[in-house]
């Protein structure tokens, strides 16, 4: 089944401790975003990647990392998490001229 | 630039009775505008796209969207609403290369029985 998949689906942290969350997808897409869900907010971009070892910023980069070693993965970095980064992460990809295709979401809390 | 406004945080319908989600956008440039649903817990699911064909777009589920230059709305509608339909509904709209998107702040859908 095509899919993109994050774990964790739920995570809660505290202030300053690294974390990761990871991103696959299996429907070999070259294009794969994070986004960030607030109330009142809808979604905001965080990053992008066109391709292997391409990643550009979106509207809301700040506090944030990512990579893009492999095609198929591309996870989110917080080198230290805060409290306003808590939050629902979205991860999507995309094939050529073909819309987005979403995972189920992270929802993140920061303590 | 990109934006897109969602000009109702809420909407309550009666099941049976039609729906209205109402959009507009701003682009420099001639957009791609989706339509996208997401229930509780769950990722968004695509409704429906717009990329400079027909005007009048038909997605899942009975939705359909028009494109209308002048007013730059792009209005999401059903004829009649299904308890199934109760959930957040986003308008996006994406610049020429694809590469971001511009969410709207959703609006959430409430159908009464």
């Amino acid at each position: 089944e095509a899919q993109v998949t994050q774990n964790p689906r739920y995570l809660i942290t505290v202030t300053g401790k690294k974390l990761t969350v990871t991103c696959s997808q299996n429907m070999n897409h070259e294009y794969m975003s994070w986004y960030r869900q607030d109330p009142g907010l809808g979604l905001r971009q965080i990053y992008y990647s066109m391709n292997v070892e391409v990643t550009d910023k979106g509207d809301v980069p700040e506090g944030y990392k990512v990579s893009r070693k492999e095609k198929r993965n591309f996870p989110l970095i917080l080198e230290s998490p805060s409290p306003n980064q808590t939050s629902l992460y979205f991860c999507a990809s995309r094939g050529n001229s073909s819309p987005l295709h979403f995972g189920n979401g992270t929802r993140l809390t920061v303590t | 630039a990109q934006s897109v406004t969602q000009l109702d945080s809420h909407v309550s319908v009666s099941e049976g009775t039609p729906v209205l989600l109402r959009c507009n956008y701003s682009s420099s440039y001639s957009p791609s505008l989706f339509w996208y649903v997401q229930h509780p817990n769950k990722g968004l699911q695509l409704l429906l796209k717009y990329t400079s064909a027909a005007t009048l777009v038909k997605g899942i589920n009975g939705f359909e969207a028009e494109f209308k230059k002048s007013e730059t709305s792009f209005h999401l509608t059903k004829p009649s609403a299904h308890m199934s339909d109760a959930a957040e509904y986003f308008c996006v709209v994406s610049e020429p290369t694809g590469n971001q998107f511009y969410f709207g702040t959703g609006t959430s859908l409430t159908v009464i029985p």
